[in-house]
């Protein structure tokens, strides 16, 4: 099926430091949406994107709506301990709001 | 509020049987997705349910199927499962009430299906 191109696959940083992730799609999207996802459990919603240019904070977390609607990146900044996870991008076209379309996720390891 | 509520957790199968997996949403939402998640193939859509109806499907065979009933609740269901259907099952629930906007999509903890 589509998928989007998240990278880096994985990471592994030092707690303090910055995180970077980006997705791209040959596709235009509606919405962007950003993921963490830990072992066992289900996807919880980080950031949710609805323009094109839209840059949302959460706490530490950025995240930007590329301008041209085919990409997306994700900012950590100071990363701490309980950052770990996997964190998936996804997008939604106009009108299929119901069906996202997921990266392959970055992998975050955070040595202490 | 209450999450998503995906049961059972777990699930032990034999090729060749059939299986239906069950998610109760958030209060008031009306739609529910599927989601199959593989180490290989990562998170692919299924299918999504709005007011009983499929609205969005993804592409896998017709061993998939879902429904969704009137108090919004969905389940899904794989008939004559494979090894390869051994997955993570993870719905998400959403307001629904606009396609073009993601409006508090939520996922469940998901249902572990190992197929033997």
């Amino acid at each position: 099926g589509q998928q989007l191109n998240q990278s880096p696959q994985s990471m592994f940083i030092q707690e303090g430091e910055d995180v970077s992730m980006n997705c791209t799609s040959s596709s235009i999207f509606n919405t962007w949406l950003w993921y963490k996802q830990d072992p066992g459990e289900g996807p919880v919603l980080l950031i949710a994107l609805y323009k094109a240019g839209e840059l949302t904070s959460n706490g530490r977390l950025t995240a930007q709506f590329g301008i041209t609607r085919k990409d997306s990146f994700l900012n950590i900044s100071a990363s701490i301990p309980s950052d770990v996870g996997i964190y998936f991008c996804a997008g939604s076209f106009y009108n299929q709001g119901g069906k996202l379309i997921f990266g392959q996720g970055t992998e975050l390891s955070v040595k202490p | 509020k209450a999450g998503v509520t995906q049961t059972p957790r777990y699930l032990i199968k034999t090729r060749g049987q059939q299986v239906t997996l069950s998610c109760s949403p958030i209060s008031g939402h009306r739609s529910v997705s599927w989601y199959q998640q593989t180490p290989g193939q990562g998170l692919q859509f299924l299918f999504e349910y709005f007011s009983e109806t499929q609205r969005n499907k993804g592409n896998f065979p017709g061993r998939f199927s879902g429904r969704q009933f009137s108090n919004s609740r969905s389940e899904m269901n794989v008939s004559t499962l494979e090894l390869g259907d051994s997955a993570l099952y993870l719905c998400a629930s959403s307001s629904g009430k606009t396609q073009g906007v993601i409006d508090g999509y939520t996922f469940g903890s998901g249902t572990r299906l190992t197929v033997v």
